[in-house]
């Protein structure tokens, strides 16, 4: 079992940039989710997305992030364009149904 | 509307002394409620969890929560802590036994053991 695979796991650009950040959730499971964790506001919940449908992307903190899942193996969190307060640490999560959710390591996202 | 509130932000403890880490929490129905810990630069690891049954929860590591309905609890305990232990720990609810449905996350104990 690979775990839940993120890339990069860390990426520095400057204001006004795209970013995307990849997420391949543990082969099976159905549900994926997107959480941004920051000092200041602590671990939210931004999308998450069941059988590669979004649910709930209330979370989504403006229109300049948007969120895909092609498949059952690949997903997207995008940011465009990028600005300081951008800046944290974002998880992906995945889980069968009824499970408990399971973790990336995470990319670590500084915009200058 | 759900919400889980853990009430210390840092909890420091003597290595070999008993822990216990904070959570109640509100949700309509019944609730569904999960311990992870997070170590520097990982991701959140689930711990244990509690859906229906005993009230004592039993999970990795040692650690253990105790489900109190009248009291809207889910403490974390540990009897004998380890310095290995010191790590950021969230408490999460759901409303519904579905990973459709959105699980909630408090906003996190740093448990900090000295040798």
């Amino acid at each position: 079992d690979a775990g839940v695979i993120q890339s990069p796991r860390h990426e520095v650009t400057e204001m006004g940039q795209e970013v995307t950040l990849r997420c391949k959730p543990i082969s099976g499971h159905n549900s994926l989710f997107w959480y941004r964790q920051t000092m200041m506001r602590g671990l939210e919940l931004l999308i998450y997305f069941n059988n590669n449908v979004p649910i709930d992307d209330s979370g989504m903190p403006e229109d300049r992030f948007s969120a895909k899942m092609p498949n059952a193996s690949f997903s997207t969190l995008k940011i465009q364009p990028s600005e300081p307060r951008d800046s944290a640490v974002y998880f992906c999560a995945s889980s069968f149904p009824n499970q408990p959710q399971h973790f990336g390591d995470g990319t670590r996202l500084s915009i200058l | 509307a759900q919400s889980v509130a853990q009430p210390e932000d840092q909890v420091n403890v003597a290595e070999g002394n008993p822990l216990t880490v904070k959570c109640t929490y509100s949700v309509s129905g019944n609730p569904y409620l999960f311990w992870y810990v997070q170590y520097p630069n990982r991701g959140l690891q689930f711990l244990l969890k509690y859906i229906t049954g005993d009230n004592l929860v039993k999970g990795s590591y040692g650690f253990e929560a105790e489900f109190n309905k009248s009291q809207t609890s889910f403490h974390l305990k540990k009897p004998s802590a380890l310095v290995s232990d010191s790590a950021l720990y969230f408490c999460a609810v759901r409303a519904s036994y579905s990973s459709a449905s959105k699980i909630i996350f408090g906003s996190g104990t740093r448990l900090s053991i000295r040798p």
